[in-house]
């Protein structure tokens, strides 16, 4: 069965300190997302992916950065770290051949604390 | 550019009531349109989806959902809930210029009383 899967599942940070959230898919889909979640906004689009090597700004991309290695990893980067940025993050996996009816299938999240 | 809106934060229904989640997009053209579940600490998982055919369109657990061109609507729907159905939905848009983007509302959390 398709899978995506985040880790870690849970993190505390400090202020300007470093962050990495990795994810990791099985479905071998090429297009990958990363959202955040929080209360009275709703998943909220910070980068998204094409396939391995190419990254996209999304609708909310500052103070963070993506990297695709390959076609089953996609991380996010939090260089200096803010209390702004506590949230719950989710990765997701699209097929590309689906065009814009591709339903995408999500990780369980991660919830980042920065302190 | 696309975008949805869900105007109920929160719904309270009571076991084996009908229930209806609204949701009123915003696209001039052809939308494809989907329902999401969000269960207690877990990722998003597809509902329904529709793009043409019937309006009305079957999803998994007796949820469906109906296509309204005329008022920009995609309302889901189910006939008598359960406990379990307890959970946050978001209804969502995509479109063929959207580089295989999908724009979220806010989402509905539903509770449904025993």
């Amino acid at each position: 069965e398709a899978a995506v899967t985040q880790s870690p599942r849970n993190k505390v940070a400090v202020t300007g300190g470093k962050v990495t959230l990795s994810c990791n898919q099985t479905n071998n889909h090429n297009n990958m997302y990363w959202y955040r979640q929080d209360t009275g906004h709703g998943l909220r689009l910070i980068h998204y992916s094409y396939g391995a090597g190419s990254t996209e700004k999304g609708d909310i991309p500052d103070g963070y950065k993506a990297s695709r290695p390959s076609q089953e990893n996609f991380s996010l980067i939090l260089e200096l770290a803010t209390p702004s940025q506590t949230s719950v993050y989710f990765c997701a996996s699209g097929d590309a051949g689906g065009g814009p009816y591709a339903e995408q299938f999500f990780g369980p999240g991660t919830r980042l604390t920065v302190l | 550019a696309q975008s949805v809106t869900q105007p109920d934060a929160r719904v309270t229904v009571s076991e084996g009531a009908s229930l209806q989640l609204r949701c009123k997009y915003s696209y001039s053209g052809t939308p494809y349109l989907f329902w999401y579940v969000q269960y207690p600490r877990q990722g998003l998982q597809l509902l329904l989806k529709y793009y043409s055919g019937d309006p009305v369109v079957q999803g998994v657990n007796g949820f469906e959902a109906e296509f309204i061109k005329s008022n920009s609507s995609f309302h889901l729907r189910k006939a008598s809930v359960h406990w379990s159905d307890s959970a946050v939905y978001f209804c969502a848009v995509s479109a063929g210029n959207s580089n295989n983007r999908i724009f979220f509302g806010d989402g509905t959390q539903l509770v449904v009383k025993p």
